[in-house]
């Protein structure tokens, strides 16, 4: 299966830490996108990164790739309390593929 | 900044009843999906749709599923005779060139 993998499972950490998520997936894909869900809500796109790029930044996330290892990680900076929720990564085979989601790691910001 | 609208957000059915769920998905996207996601678990695929006929489907996805766009702007997913094990959040998703998703509130069916 191409699913990502997330570890932890789950994360606590205090207000202003960094937080570090991980992913991994086991074929090749064109491109992986993290994703984030608050309780009972909907998913909400944070950044897409294709297989070709290494790294990429959005406000506090920054999103590494490492195509040799099948692995991505999601850093949250100077989190917030607004940043708890479920954050999930999804793998797309090819360009136009679906995507696939993986179990998800629950973060909890503590004040 | 355009949503996707899904309704309604919570339906209650009596097993072997139909349901059809909701989506209005961004008016200029391509690529149109349906997720699901068990209370607890994982966001699962069930099916995408692209140029008015499905594209891929997942192995949930069986003769008890089906999708519609009846009239260019809705999108319609449809459960024929529910299961318990149907019920779910239900996501609505669409996208341009499938890069990045734009998902729905959801809708959450409960078959009792």
């Amino acid at each position: 299966s191409q699913q990502g993998e997330e570890d932890p499972q789950a994360l606590s950490i205090q207000e202003g830490e960094n937080a570090t998520m991980n992913c991994s997936y086991k074929t090749s894909i064109n491109n992986l996108q993290w994703y984030r869900q608050n309780s009972g809500r909907g998913l909400v796109h944070l950044i897409l990164i294709r297989s070709n790029e290494r790294e990429k930044h959005s406000g506090r996330l920054r999103v590494t790739l490492d195509t040799s290892k099948k692995s991505s990680s999601l850093l949250i900076t100077a989190s917030r309390a607004a940043d708890t929720a479920s954050y999930f990564c999804a793998t797309a085979l090819n360009r136009d593929d679906k995507i696939i989601f993986g179990k998800g790691t629950r973060l909890h910001i503590l004040p | 900044e355009p949503e996707v609208t899904q309704t309604p957000s919570h339906q209650v059915t009596q097993m072997g009843q139909e349901v059809i769920l909701r989506c209005v998905p961004i008016s200029n996207h391509l690529y149109f999906y349906w997720y699901r996601q068990i209370l607890g678990q994982k966001v699962e695929f069930l099916v995408s749709f692209y140029n008015n006929e499905i594209s891929e489907k997942s192995e949930i996805f069986d003769d008890q599923f089906s999708v519609e766009r009846p009239d260019g702007s809705n999108f319609t997913l449809k459960i024929r005779s529910t299961k318990l094990e149907d019920s779910a959040m239900y996501f609505c998703a669409s996208s341009v060139l499938s890069y990045g998703y734009t998902f729905g509130s959801g809708t959450r069916l409960t078959v009792v």
